[in-house]
């Protein structure tokens, strides 16, 4: 089964309106911790946001915030009032257990294009 | 901070052939890793160090593949007889190891693009 599922293969928004970017989990563990990142055409992977499984508030970071709903295993990452530079493959990722060297899991990606 | 760098960032090579990748973390990141990403995939994980220590391998690192970290900084990663199905984007991240932390941040390398002929 898959770990991280994102369903979107492709999403369009205007500029300045805000998107929101579908990121489903599996996991039997209880401490789990869900990132996003976002890889622009140059490839280089990009740290957006975390939220961790205890975490009782969703996380903001600036323009990003993620819908942690924990009871449907969802992480969808918001981004509000879109930039032509936001264009770019966004991925879900999750670490289980709670050791700090676990190795990232990751979805598909979606790719987001912003016009103007 | 100069961030991940990663030598080279494009590889073409004929099938057979041996190629080495080489990774140079973020001076202070005691961990480091290789993912593995082909078109249209996220990446997966390939190996991972912790100092020297090489700690967890994936069932994807065959016995053509190997990762070194000499010393605990830089780490290599070689392909011995590369196949076709080894094209893709080789990425390398490191983190910190905050005692007590769940939460690491791993930054991420602009990756080693690989093509096999």
């Amino acid at each position: 089964a898959q770990k991280i599922t994102q369903t979107q293969p492709g999403m369009f928004v205007q500029e300045k309106e805000a998107v929101t970017l579908d990121c489903t989990y599996d996991t039997s563990d209880p401490s789990y911790g869900l990132f996003w990142y976002k890889q622009p055409s140059s490839g280089e992977m990009i740290f957006l946001i975390y939220q961790g499984s205890y975490d009782q508030q969703n996380a903001t970071e600036g323009r990003y915030s993620l819908n942690f709903q924990k009871a449907r295993k969802s992480a969808n990452l918001v981004i509000s009032a879109s930039q032509l530079g936001d264009s770019a493959m966004y991925f879900c990722a999750m670490r289980e257990g709670n050791q700090a060297g676990t190795a990232l899991i990751f979805g598909k990606g979606t790719t987001l294009s912003v016009s103007s | 901070d100069t961030g991940v760098s990663q030598d080279p960032r494009h590889k073409i090579t004929k099938r057979g052939q041996n190629v080495t990748f080489r990774c140079d973390p973020i001076s202070e990141h005691n961990r480091l890793y290789w993912y593995r990403q082909t078109l249209g995939q996220g990446p997966e994980f390939l190996t991972y160090f912790q100092n020297e220590a090489q700690l967890e391998k994936s069932r994807l690192l065959s016995d053509r593949f190997s990762a070194e970290r000499p010393k605990g900084s830089f780490s290599t990663l070689e392909i011995q007889r590369t196949e076709q199905g080894d094209s893709a984007m080789y990425l390398c991240a490191s983190s910190r190891d905050p005692a007590g932390a769940f939460y690491n941040e791993q930054f991420f390398g602009p990756g080693t693009r690989l093509t096999v002929l």
